[in-house]
C-alpha cells in the first residue's frame, strides 16, 4: 500500500513551452502532498505544499506564478511549470501524506526529470 | 528552524567493507522524526527506517543498523559487509510536529567491487 505515482517519469521541451506534472495517491487519500526540487548532485528542497482544496503554501523564493499547483482532489496534485526555460531543468519530486497519518509519514513517487532545451 | 547535516558528501569503500554514515540534526521541537532514505540512480526514495524521539533503541535490519543518540543530536546509518548495490545517495531527514520535512545534503556512497 500508500504507492504514489508521477506521470510523466520524464519530459523534454522546448523552452518557453508550459509542462504539467500529475502527482497521483493510488491507494490512500491524502490531504497534504508536497513538491520537491532536486538538482544534480544536490538534496530535495521544498518547493510548495498543497492542501486539498485550497491554495499552496509556497516556500521562499519559489514563484508562485511559474509552478502553478493544483490539488483539486484527494488524490491528486499538479504542478505546471510555465514558460520553462533551460534552468527549470531539474529532478521534481512529489510526496503525499495520508489522511491517518501517524508519523507525519510522507510517500513518495518516483519522481519526473525534465529537461528544457 | 530545522537543519540536518550529512557531513560525508562522498564516501568509496570495496565490497565487504562496513561503513558508517553519519546525520547530525538540529530541531527546538521535543517530538519529532527522523529518517533515512536511499536514493538509487534511477532517482526514486527508497525509505528504509523512521524513528521518533522518544524511541532511543538501535535497530538492525540484516546488514543495516541505525544509532540514534539524543545526547549528541545524531542519527548514523551502518552498513555492514556492503555490497555493490548499496551503492546509491543517502539522506537522512528530520520532521517535526508540522509538516515540515528536512532533508540534509545527502552522502554519495560508492562501493567497489
Amino acid at each position: 500500500g500508500a504507492v504514489v505515482s508521477q506521470h510523466p517519469s520524464r519530459v523534454i521541451c522546448k523552452s518557453g513551452t508550459s509542462v504539467k506534472i500529475e502527482c497521483r495517491s493510488l491507494d490512500f487519500q491524502a490531504t497534504t502532498m508536497f513538491w520537491y526540487r532536486q538538482f544534480p548532485k544536490k538534496s530535495l528542497m521544498l518547493m510548495a505544499t498543497s492542501n486539498e482544496g485550497s491554495k499552496a503554501t509556497y516556500e521562499q523564493g519559489v514563484e508562485k506564478d511559474k509552478f502553478l499547483i493544483n490539488h483539486a482532489s484527494l488524490t491528486l496534485s499538479t504542478l505546471t511549470v510555465t514558460s520553462a526555460h533551460p534552468e527549470d531543468s531539474s529532478f521534481y519530486i512529489c510526496s503525499a501524506r495520508p489522511l491517518a497519518a501517524y508519523y507525519n509519514e510522507q510517500f513518495f513517487g518516483p519522481g519526473t526529470r525534465l529537461t528544457v532545451l | 528552524a530545522q537543519k540536518v547535516t550529512q557531513a560525508q558528501t562522498e564516501i568509496s569503500v570495496v565490497e565487504k567493507e562496513d561503513v558508517t554514515l553519519d546525520c547530525v540534526y538540529e530541531t527546538r521541537d521535543t517530538t519529532y522524526y527522523l529518517f533515512w532514505y536511499k536514493q538509487p540512480p534511477s532517482g526514486e526514495l527508497v525509505f528504509l527506517i523512521r524513528r521518533n524521539s522518544f524511541d532511543e533503541q538501535n535497530e538492525i535490519s540484516g546488514r543495516y543498523s541505525w544509532n540514534f543518540q539524543k545526547s549528541t543530536s545524531s542519527f548514523n546509518f551502518t552498513i555492514t559487509a556492503s555490497q555493490v548495490v548499496d551503492s546509491a545517495v543517502y539522506f537522512c531527514a528530520l520532521n517535526n510536529a508540522g509538516n515540515m520535512l528536512t532533508f540534509g545534503g545527502g552522502t554519495r556512497l560508492m562501493v567497489k567491487p
